[in-house]
């Protein structure tokens, strides 16, 4: 079967830097999408990797091993707007997006 | 200007009823979805539409049926609701199937709550 594993829950202190890690297994690959929820408010877009490594967006780091399955999101200089839940995706061959059940993040003072 | 929006935003009815919730978008994207996500957070796919052809139909009840009038417009309406249908639902969009590189854009949501 399909499936995604990511943990449910982390904590960190503002201005620390967080690694959340997703391990994925697919029918056939065409990426991994990683999403911000805030509580209340729709996912939005953070990153997408397809080829293995790292691709770096300001604060944000996405991380994809294709062979392991495997992908983390790095958050550095951790801000209190950071508290939300992180969705990890995996495109299967169809396109269809398979959804983690997301990681709660929550950064104290 | 708002990319992806869903009405309505908040949505109260009694059981048995038939509800219709609107999606539209102005991105010129090719591809639609509707998603259900429950009280755990959990994010489901229930259809996807490409070009106003379905595309993924999961395995939900066949009282919910979208519709997509164009490309811009899919619609869901939900036939005899019941108290499991309480949830919120997102409407997304994305460039085409693949996502491109900004993958998906999600409506505001919204909120059913059945009583």
């Amino acid at each position: 079967g399909q499936n995604i594993d990511q943990p449910t829950e982390m904590t960190a202190t503002e201005g620390a830097i967080v690694q959340i890690n997703c391990t994925y297994q697919t029918s056939g690959f065409n990426g991994l999408f990683w999403y911000q929820q805030h509580a209340g408010e729709a996912p939005t877009f953070l990153s997408y990797n397809v080829l293995d490594g790292l691709e770096e967006k300001g604060r944000f780091s996405s991380f994809l091993s294709r062979s392991k399955g495997y992908s983390y999101l790095l958050l550095k200089e951790l801000q209190m707007k950071d508290s939300a839940s992180y969705l990890c995706a995996a495109m299967d061959s169809n396109y269809q997006l398979i959804w983690g059940a997301g990681t709660k993040l929550i950064i104290k003072p | 200007d708002t990319a992806v929006s869903q009405t309505p935003k908040y949505l109260v009815t009694q059981m048995g009823n038939d509800k219709s919730i609107k999606c539209e978008q102005n991105l010129g994207h090719d591809t639609m979805y509707w998603y259900k996500q429950d009280s755990k957070k959990f994010l489901k796919i229930m259809f996807s539409y490409n070009n106003k052809e379905l595309i993924i139909n999961e395995t939900v009840p066949n009282r919910f049926s979208p519709k997509s009038p164009d490309k811009a417009h899919l619609n869901l309406h939900i036939n005899s609701l019941e108290l499991g249908d309480s949830a919120v639902y997102f409407c997304a969009s994305s460039q085409d199937l693949a996502g491109g590189l900004l993958g998906q854009f999600f409506g505001p949501g919204t909120r059913l709550t059945v009583l």
